[in-house]
């Protein structure tokens, strides 16, 4: 099973700033296969990014995709209030398709 | 409209069994990458089970055996039969769509809550 690390838990940001968010897997995926999700409280996840660097549909640029074998990145260029929220990451490339812990953005 | 919505949750003891709904709009499952994904409460997300276009499925380890995965064409409806509950099953289930192999899980249900309890 590919274990995926997500670091920080945790980050605290002000609207405006630029936030880094990584995860780190076990063992090298595809980078074809790897995404980011953005979840809000009460809420279903959200797709933002596939193939570990395109945007899903009517998602902003602001939010960018990098990264290739064991190491992934989401960028959020510049925080808008709404961007304050949990985001997972997931590998799909082998069974079972696993979702890293989730890092949580809130306001410093 | 693209649509899913979960139904079937509730209460049930350990070792009992549930079946989950997620019933399609918009679009047609059996073209679709279908998944089940869930969520204890407090917790992360954990994805639990996949059935390919081609009908092929694939599990986690912790339900493999318990769990099944599968659809029907004329209803155009994803299911999940879960047998032999376990109060670590509890959680809130999402059905989630995948247009093709490539793609993540970009359309969602509200999800169905199961609750494991005596």
């Amino acid at each position: 099973e590919t274990v995926l690390t997500q670091s920080p838990g945790t980050l605290s940001l002000s609207p405006g700033e630029r936030a880094t968010l990584s995860c780190r897997a076990s063992e090298s995926v595809g980078s074809r296969y790897f995404a980011w999700y953005q979840q809000k409280p009460g809420q279903a996840p959200r797709l933002l990014i596939y193939g570990a660097s395109s945007r899903a549909t009517g998602i902003p640029d602001r939010f960018i995709g990098s990264g290739s074998g064991t190491d992934f990145t989401l960028t959020i260029s510049r925080l808008e209030p709404e961007d304050f929220a949990v985001y997972y990451c997931q590998q799909y490339d082998s069974s079972p398709f696993t979702f890293g812990p989730g890092t949580k953005v809130d306001i410093k | 409209e693209v649509q899913l919505v979960e139904s079937g949750g509730g209460l049930v003891q350990p070792g009992g069994s549930l079946r989950l709904s997620c019933a399609a709009s918009g679009f047609t499952v059996s073209s679709n990458y279908m998944n089940w994904v869930r969520q204890a409460p407090g917790k992360g997300l954990e994805w639990v089970s996949i059935i390919f276009t081609s009908g092929s499925t694939y599990y986690v380890d912790s339900v493999k055996g318990r769990f099944t995965i599968s659809r029907d064409n004329s209803k155009n409806t994803l299911y999940l039969q879960m047998n032999s509950l376990r109060s670590e099953d509890t959680a809130v289930y999402y059905c989630a769509r995948s247009r093709d192999r490539l793609y993540g899980m970009d359309v969602w249900g509200r999800g169905t809550t199961v609750t494991v309890s005596s």
